[in-house]
């Protein structure tokens, strides 16, 4: 019974490279959240997807990110031409979507480095 | 907007104390929830309070529930090694329940 995961667990990417994080949710989850975590800091909410739908990115830079929720396969956030300040610890949670308490599973993160 | 303030921000202590910790805001909160976090991996809940009073045990840890809807505490009593780590509150958005606003962190270490 695999938790979230998170893929890869590590990536360096230079300036100006794509970044592409994966996120599959635990089994019966359709519910994906986004969070990214800076050194010394909490976590920051960027996005919230439903299979084929994106409900809040409300968190998630308007140029540059992206995120997709697939009928089929994980989500993906997507950053494009990335700078030294995307590098960070990127986690996923996902959720039933069921219910009113927070039954929120994370992954182990994606820890991107720009250099 | 909405904030969380945790402190202290850092605590060492020696195996077998008993530690505290709080949460506070500006605004009300409606759930609390208290993770934990240990170096190279996510966030685990810990406890999770509904009800403003609420007393919530989970093992060695106890967190409560303000009465004002604008403070939590988590208390871990007879610390062990494996308990080092960085404890998280956090609460969900009063926008969009489905987004959590989270606190800095307490960062826990024991010595042996």
């Amino acid at each position: 019974n695999a938790g979230v995961m998170q893929n890869p667990r590590h990536l360096v990417r230079r300036r100006g490279q794509e970044a592409r994080l994966r996120c599959s949710p635990m089994k019966g989850h359709s519910h994906v959240y986004w969070y990214r975590q800076l050194p010394e800091e909490g976590l920051k909410f960027m996005v919230y997807l439903q299979k084929e739908n994106i409900i809040d990115e409300s968190g998630m830079p308007k140029e540059r990110f992206s995120a997709e929720f697939p009928k089929e396969g994980p989500s993906i956030l997507r950053i494009q031409q990335v700078v030294r300040g995307d590098s960070a610890a990127y986690f996923c949670a996902s959720s039933p979507g069921t219910g009113s308490d927070y039954g929120y599973t994370f992954g182990s993160g994606t820890r991107l480095t720009v250099v | 907007g909405q904030q969380l303030n945790q402190s202290p921000q850092s605590m060492f202590i020696q195996e077998g104390e008993d530690v505290s910790m709080n949460c506070t805001s500006s605004s009300i909160f409606n759930t609390w929830l208290w993770y934990k976090q240990e170096p190279g991996e996510g966030p685990v809940l810990l406890i999770a309070l509904y009800k403003a009073g609420e007393l919530t045990s989970n093992g060695r840890l106890t967190a409560q529930f303000g009465i004002t809807r604008k403070d939590s505490f988590l208390n871990i009593s007879a610390s062990i090694p494996s308990d080092v780590g960085i404890y998280f509150c956090a609460g969900p958005n009063a926008g969009n329940n489905r987004k959590l606003i989270w606190g800095l962190g307490t960062s826990l270490a024991v010595n042996p």
